[in-house]
């Protein structure tokens, strides 16, 4: 139980372009996801919590016009990337919680996304 | 724990060895705290976790201790094989709060 899946796995991009990553929950019902980043032999930076119905809310220093959530369904979250860059080639990864009252958090298995 | 730093520190035990994996978390108010597997281009799987109101907790070959008086948290994994090789980070979370704060990982290699 409790697998989160993204798609695609990885992605090659041109600048300027945008980019959309899905997370799912498979097997329960995520009222709330999150998105993170990791940059090489870094640890995990948290983004965005999204939470199902509502705008997400975004950590300190991620711009919500780049980096659009939309968690339209309580087994779908999409993390699109707007006029990419170089800069945001990346590690990217989406967890999701089981519910409320839940509190472990199960990850997806990352998109590898490079922007040339 | 912070998420610092540009290198992961590194932990090389022999295959069969005990393996002890540290972290310092900062938050004297967190009271959950969980142990992720990272292996390459994979994202983090889950292990172990630990309430505050315990300080040990085991599972298959793998037992977390908490010491709330240091904020210190450690994940034993014993008779280490080579499919443990990967980077191990710790997480904690404090209250109401949804979203965990991770540490800075440890690259675990184990040697044939």
């Amino acid at each position: 139980g409790a697998v989160v899946s993204q798609h695609p796995s990885r992605v090659i991009c041109k600048s300027g372009t945008s980019v959309k990553i899905e997370c799912r929950s498979l097997d329960f019902q995520a009222t709330t996801m999150f998105w993170y980043r990791q940059f090489p032999k870094q640890s995990l930076m948290l983004m965005a919590t999204s939470n199902e119905g509502s705008k997400a809310t975004y950590e300190q220093g991620v711009e919500k016009d780049k980096f659009l959530i939309n968690h339209a369904s309580l087994t779908l979250s999409t993390l699109t990337v707007t006029s990419a860059h170089p800069e945001d080639s990346s590690f990217y990864i989406c967890s999701a919680i089981a519910g409320a009252g839940q509190e472990t958090q199960y990850f997806g298995p990352g998109t590898r996304l490079l922007v040339l | 724990g912070e998420n610092v730093g540009l290198h992961l520190p590194t932990l090389s035990v022999q295959e069969g060895d005990n393996s002890i994996i540290n972290c310092a978390y900062s938050n004297s108010a967190s009271d959950y705290f969980i142990w992720y597997k990272q292996e390459s281009g994979k994202g983090p799987q889950f292990i172990i976790d630990i309430r505050s109101n315990m300080d040990k907790r085991q599972g298959q070959r793998v037992t977390v201790l908490l010491n709330k008086t240091v904020k210190h948290l450690s994940l034993q994994i014993a008779a280490t094989q080579p499919g443990d090789s990967a980077v191990y980070f710790c997480a904690e979370k404090g209250g109401s709060a949804r979203q965990l704060t991770f540490g800075s990982g440890t690259q675990l290699t184990v040697l044939p």
